[in-house]
């Protein structure tokens, strides 16, 4: 069994800065990691993806997420806002037995002018 | 974007009725999922297939049926709608091989 915890429901940055969302997983198996993106009244988007090979993943956007396996994390970072970032992240795992994705709450991110 | 089509996109219903939400798929993916979407909670697994007439039950799959006779088609089905039902519902489709899942636009249910 998989869960993911997100740390921080809500999340406000200044435009132009680092963006820092949390993600822990906990997983009896190597996991798959994913960040999701969802827009108001829209699905949810992959940004990323986390499958055993680099550790740092780069997805679209200007994201990028760390693997690191001895903290059990997978934060996303982009070191610059922009306004059109502001949606709802989602981090998720599966693993390699039924590739069923478990959801983090969410965290909601704001981007002041 | 993947060809995920859910309807509808809006529904009201009244408690005690019957609802099914439609996915279809134009992709020819092996899996597919219904997850619903609650403030606090993320997605949680409803149900999810593995190919035509092959389902299983998710975390949360009490007070739900699904069925699967095409490959394209996954309908998910309140047989009485309950108020804790009201919620945002995604189909997803996973294609045999691939980890990550697609997402619909998805459907907001309303029970009164």
């Amino acid at each position: 069994a998989q869960s993911v915890t997100q740390l921080g429901s809500h999340v406000s940055v200044s435009e132009g800065a680092l963006v820092l969302l949390r993600c822990n997983y906990s997983s009896s198996v190597p996991p798959y990691l994913f960040w999701y993106v969802q827009y108001p009244n829209q699905g949810l988007q992959l940004l990323l993806k986390y499958t055993s090979a680099a550790t740092l993943v780069k997805g679209i956007n200007g994201f990028e997420a760390e693997f690191k396996k001895s903290e059990t994390s997978f934060h996303l970072t982009k070191p610059s806002a922009h306004m059109s970032d502001a949606a709802e992240y989602f981090c998720a795992v599966s693993d390699g037995n039924d590739y069923n994705l478990s959801f983090g709450a969410g965290t909601t991110v704001t981007v002041r002018a | 974007d993947a060809g995920i089509t859910q309807s509808p996109r809006h529904k009201v219903t009244e408690t005690g009725t019957p609802v099914t939400l439609r996915c279809h798929q134009t992709e020819n993916h092996r899996y597919m999922y219904w997850y619903r979407q609650d403030p606090g909670h993320g997605l949680r697994l409803i149900h999810y297939s593995y190919g035509v007439k092959d389902t299983d039950k998710g975390e949360v799959s009490d007070g739900y049926s699904v069925s699967r006779s095409k490959t394209e088609d996954f309908l998910l089905t309140l047989e009485s709608a309950t108020s804790s039902q009201t919620s945002v519902y995604f189909c997803a489709i996973r294609n045999r091989g691939n980890t990550e899942a697609f997402f619909g636009q998805g459907t907001r249910l309303t029970v009164v």
